[in-house]
């Protein structure tokens, strides 16, 4: 049984240039879920999506978006990157939805300079 | 890896010892609470969980007190190892979409 696949693992980006970051999910899961974690911080939600549609979203701005495919692996992208969007972008796959049994992978770092 | 424990309020304890990490919740409507450990450059990994039905839980050198009326969560960890050095985090969910709210982390740095 394979884990939670994060792509890349780090990241430098130019302020006001857009990310593409990649989470393949946990064998059998189909629900997957973003979080950005600052350095010294807690991860904070950023969205989950539930069978290509998203299933809620914390409080980020629109420039950061995602979707789902229909092998249940997910893309987050950020657009216009500010200096704050530095962090370790975490993405977790469950088995459902509304289930918090979560495998998170081992994120990605970005850096925005 | 990087750290993930810049500016953590910090637990040292020797090996052996047990540690106790501590954790104030902000939602009196959550239902669901666990426990993470991270290391450094992984994501955080499952330690254990306890619903707002119970008060104690137990698990392999693991326990979790919940105390709903001050919106206390506790982690108890016997005989503390040096691969138990990591960041804690506590959780909180219930609000919706099982997404989960995130404490701030406790460092816990154990020496042989």
């Amino acid at each position: 049984e394979t884990g939670v696949t994060q792509s890349p693992t780090h990241l430098i980006k130019t302020r006001g240039q857009q990310v593409t970051l990649r989470c393949s999910s946990q064998s059998g899961h189909n629900t997957v879920s973003w979080y950005q974690q600052a350095l010294g911080q807690g991860p904070q939600f950023i969205f989950q999506y539930y069978r290509e549609e998203e299933n809620g979203r914390g409080n980020f701005p629109p420039r950061f978006s995602g979707l789902q495919f229909p092998n249940y692996s997910s893309e987050l992208n950020v657009n216009a990157l500010e200096l704050d969007d530095s962090a370790l972008y975490l993405c977790a796959s469950s088995l459902a939805r509304g289930h918090y049994g979560y495998t998170f992978g081992s994120g990605t770092r970005l850096t925005v300079v | 890896g990087e750290s993930v424990g810049l500016h953590l309020p910090t637990l040292s304890v020797q090996e052996g010892d047990n540690s106790i990490i501590n954790c104030a919740y902000s939602n009196s409507a959550s239902d669901y609470f666990i426990w993470y450990k991270q290391e450094s450059g992984k994501g955080p990994q499952f330690i254990i969980d306890i619903r707002s039905n119970m008060d104690k839980r137990q698990g392999q050198r693991v326990t979790v007190l919940l105390n709903k009326t001050v919106k206390h969560l506790s982690l108890q960890i016997a005989a503390t190892q040096p691969g138990d050095s990591a960041v804690y985090f506590c959780a909180e969910g219930g609000s919706g979409y099982s997404t989960l709210t995130f404490g701030k982390g406790t460092m816990l740095l154990v020496s042989p």
